[in-house]
Formats: structure tokens, C-alpha cells, sequence
């Protein structure tokens, strides 16, 4: 059975910091992994999509990495903003069972202080 | 990109009332659609999933008969709370996909509080 895991459960930093979002996961045979983003209150907003075949993908300030051999992602965020604030979810979707079903990881509650 | 727009964003209503939730696909034809519970401070719960023109397949502990899905069309799918409880309010989130290269888009979500 996929299990995801994500480390930190929280984390705060100052303003204009780096910083490296972990996930981690039990079964390597994944379509893909997605990394989103929740606001208090609100849906998910997908904020990158990596493929099993893919290593990394980047968007802006936003970088994803992916180790499908050893079932690790990270997200790394770059010169972070108080906006930066929000739980951030990591996500596969497993390749075996015919399942189409998301297994998420419980989230890193990340707070970036102005 | 692909955007799935949820409706209503909240909702309340009377103890023994129904209510209906709709989750459309606006650009795209969405093969598969799911639906989720999430309590304060938790994670995402699966309740089912719905494909188009089939029943929805749902998950252990999730009734059947109150959390009803109707997945008429490849851009929409509906869940009626039937005679909906205070221990129904909740956050209900909805997301959809299209193949298997395509990544899950969500709903902003409907906060559903019953009185």
C-alpha cells in the first residue's frame, strides 16, 4: 500500500529565505507526483506536475525534484514571501492496482514571517 | 489550463434539508471525478469517485444513500447531502483529471454548515 510521507509538519522562516519542502513515498511505481498548495478555507492549486520520467520541474520561484528510485520528491522554494504562506501537499498517483486515486502526504504547514 | 469550478463556495441550510453541490470541468472533459471531505485542520478525505454515466465508486464508512453522485456529463458531477445533519457541515472539495499524463485539478471548494 502507497504511503506518502512529508517532512516538516511545519515550518516558519523570515522573509526572503530559501527553503526545501520533503515528501516522501513507500512504492516506486507512480504515474506521477504533484505538489500542491491550500490556503485556509480553499480548494488545492496544482503547483507542479512531475512525470515518472521526469527529474525536476520549475515554475517561477518553485522548483520540484524528483527520485523515483528512491521514492523522494522535494520542493524547494526560493527567496520566499510572506504570500508564500499555506499547506503544501505532496501527492502520487501509484501506477499498479488500476486505481486512479491520489494517495496524499498530510502536509507541511510552511509560515513565512515578514 | 485546466480550471474545475465548484459551486456553491458555501451553503447553509436546515437540519432534514438537501443540498447540492456541482463541480465542473470549464475546459476540458474530465474522465474521472472525485469528491472530498476535509474537517479543520485535517487531511483531504476520499469520499468517491465518479466516472461519467456509471455509479460512483465510494469509499468504506461513506453512505451511499446521504452523499449522493451524479456524474451526468464529462464537465460536471453533482453531490446532494439528502436530508443533511449538523454533522454533515464540512468542507466538500472536488477534482478532476483526464489522462493518466495530466495532473488532478481541484475546486475552490464549498463550505457546507448545517443548522
Amino acid at each position: 500500500k502507497q504511503e506518502v510521507t512529508q517532512i516538516p509538519a511545519a515550518l516558519s522562516v523570515p522573509e526572503g529565505e530559501n527553503l526545501v519542502l520533503n515528501c516522501s513515498f513507500t512504492d516506486s511505481a507512480i504515474y506521477n507526483l504533484q505538489w500542491f498548495r491550500q490556503d485556509p478555507g480553499k480548494g488545492l492549486t496544482s503547483l507542479l506536475l512531475i512525470q515518472s520520467s521526469q527529474r525536476e520541474q520549475t515554475s517561477g520561484r518553485l522548483n520540484a525534484s524528483l527520485d523515483k528510485s528512491s521514492g523522494r520528491s522535494t520542493l524547494y522554494i526560493a527567496a520566499s514571501q510572506p504570500g508564500d504562506s499555506a499547506t503544501y501537499l505532496c501527492a502520487v498517483r501509484p501506477a499498479q492496482g488500476g486505481s486512479e486515486k491520489l494517495v496524499f502526504g498530510k502536509g507541511t504547514k510552511l509560515t513565512v514571517n515578514p | 489550463g485546466a480550471v474545475v469550478s465548484q459551486h456553491p463556495s458555501w451553503v447553509i441550510c436546515k437540519s432534514g434539508t438537501s443540498v447540492k453541490i456541482e463541480c465542473r470541468s470549464l475546459d476540458f472533459q474530465a474522465t474521472t471525478m472525485f469528491w472530498y471531505r476535509q474537517f479543520p485542520k485535517q487531511s483531504l478525505m476520499l469520499m468517491a469517485t465518479s466516472n461519467e454515466g456509471s455509479k460512483a465508486t465510494y469509499e468504506q464508512g461513506v453512505e451511499k444513500d446521504k452523499f449522493l453522485i451524479n456524474h451526468a456529463s464529462l464537465t460536471l458531477s453533482t453531490l446532494t447531502v439528502t436530508s443533511a445533519h449538523p454533522e454533515d457541515s464540512s468542507f466538500y472539495i472536488c477534482s478532476a483529471i483526464r489522462t493518466v499524463n495530466y495532473g488532478y485539478t481541484f475546486g475552490s471548494g464549498t463550505r457546507l454548515t448545517v443548522v
